[in-house]
């Protein structure tokens, strides 16, 4: 079965504290992994999207890297406004069509 | 602010009402989808619309009836919900649903069901 599993559950940081929050996957036919961010009572905002393994995408403090099994979002001297859940999504073929799964997501907090 | 409107952004209805939801996006998308999120949850497909045909229906009560009137809109219509039905519901889109692109996500509607 399609699995997407997001780890930690949460996070809390202080400002300035590097960290990786992990994506591991267990999906046939990916045909390509997200990262999103989400604030309270907003949509998921789309960050970076990852085809192959060894690809890496950066933005601003985010950097996100994908090997076969797992993806991993770095998040280098993160500010409190990096605070939020982040999502990773990976679109797999199933039944005939495509579909999104998503992760449980990582609830980030970074304090001053 | 995003390519993706959600209208109206609250919503409370009692269990007798009905009530729509409406979405539009103006990327020239072709699969447009509808999402439901509950606290602390991933957001929980509910359909999709590829060319304005539906194509996946999450096995999703009767209750809720989507409607897609054109490529650039997507409804969700509402009846008889329960109060287990108070959720962010969430509409997104992307450029097909068989094609490797991101979804685009709007800023939902918080929905309470009283």
């Amino acid at each position: 079965e399609d699995q997407v599993t997001q780890s930690p559950e949460a996070l809390r940081l202080q400002e300035g504290e590097s960290s990786s929050l992990n994506c591991s996957y267990t999906v046939s036919g990916l045909r390509g992994l997200f990262w999103y961010r989400q604030d309270p009572g907003k949509g998921p905002e789309f960050l970076f999207t990852l085809y192959s393994a060894g690809e890496e995408k950066e933005k601003e403090r985010l950097k996100a890297t994908l090997t076969k099994k797992e993806s991993f979002l770095h998040i280098t001297a993160p500010k409190p406004e990096d605070s939020a859940t982040y999502l990773c999504a990976v679109q797999a073929r199933a039944s005939g069509t495509y579909k999104y799964i998503f992760g449980t997501g990582t609830r980030l907090k970074v304090l001053a | 602010d995003t390519e993706v409107t959600q209208t109206p952004k609250h919503l409370v209805m009692g269990m007798t009402n009905k009530k729509s939801l409406k979405c539009e996006q103006h990327m020239g998308h072709r699969a447009m989808y509808w999402y439901k999120q509950k606290a602390k949850k991933p957001p929980e497909l509910m359909f999709v619309y590829s060319y304005e045909k539906l194509s996946i229906n999450e096995s999703v009560p009767s209750r809720f009836s989507p409607e897609c009137p054109n490529s650039s809109l997507l409804n969700l219509h509402l009846h008889a919900l329960q109060p287990e039905d108070s959720a962010l519901y969430l509409c997104a889109s992307s450029l097909e649903d068989s094609y490797n692109s991101p979804l685009h996500f709007g800023n939902g509607t918080r929905l309470t069901v009283t």
